[in-house]
């Protein structure tokens, strides 16, 4: 069971290039969550999906785009890589969403962005 | 607002000694409050979670928290620390209400284990 894998581990981007972090579950949950990860600031939700076919935003949205076409995939798309985006990204799932706020989120190992 | 402050950025303790790690949240109702530990260069695990049950919480490796409403506190605790305890620690709170399965991050607590 591998749990939330994250793809790539690591990038070095151009600024304005487009980018896309690939995050694939297989515990079948409905919720799954992308943040990002900067000193000091602990995680910051950037996107989110309660099932699939469904988006919504989070605290940081600008600049990112999400899509969740089935179940298990989130991916997330820097549209214009910026050098603000330059951060670690972890993608998240949880089982429920709206049915109980103490659902457990399982995280990936992240995704170390550098955007020059 | 909703918030999570975590009072301590770093705490440093020796192997064998007590760890604590304080974490205050606001909040105009009850929320789930969890605590994740990250590793280097890992993703978040968690540790242990209150959803409103017994106040004293129970969870991996040693460690557990205490809700305290009147403090609004939760903080983390184990008695005896080891050295594959130094990480980063989070204090996390979720929003609830309509809002549920978004979570509040704490700013983080670096635990540094000396030997």
């Amino acid at each position: 069971i591998a749990g939330i894998t994250q793809a790539p581990t690591s990038q070095i981007l151009a600024a304005g290039r487009r980018m896309t972090l690939r995050c694939t579950q297989d515990m079948r949950h409905n919720a799954m969550y992308w943040y990002r990860q900067d000193l000091g600031l602990g995680l910051r939700l950037i996107h989110y999906s309660n099932t699939a076919g469904t988006t919504g935003k989070g605290e940081v949205p600008d600049g990112y785009s999400v899509s969740r076409a089935n179940t298990d995939d989130f991916p997330l798309t820097l549209a214009s890589a910026v050098p603000s985006q330059t951060s670690v990204y972890f993608c998240a799932s949880s089982r429920t969403w709206g049915r109980s706020e103490r659902d457990e989120q399982f995280f990936g190992p992240g995704t170390r962005l550098t955007v020059l | 607002a909703q918030s999570v402050t975590q009072l301590d950025s770093h705490v440093s303790v020796s192997e064998g000694t007590p760890v604590l790690l304080r974490c205050n949240y606001s909040s105009s109702y009850s929320p789930s409050l969890f605590w994740y530990v990250q590793h280097p260069n890992k993703g978040l695990q968690l540790l242990l979670k209150y959803t409103s049950a017994a106040t004293l919480v129970k969870g991996i490796n040693g460690f557990e928290a205490e809700f305290k409403k009147s403090e609004t506190s939760f903080h983390l605790t184990k008695p005896s620390a080891h050295m594959s305890d130094a990480a980063e620690y989070f204090c996390v709170a979720s929003r609830g209400s309509s809002n549920t399965g978004k979570l509040i991050f704490g700013q983080g607590t670096t635990l540094q284990v000396k030997p």
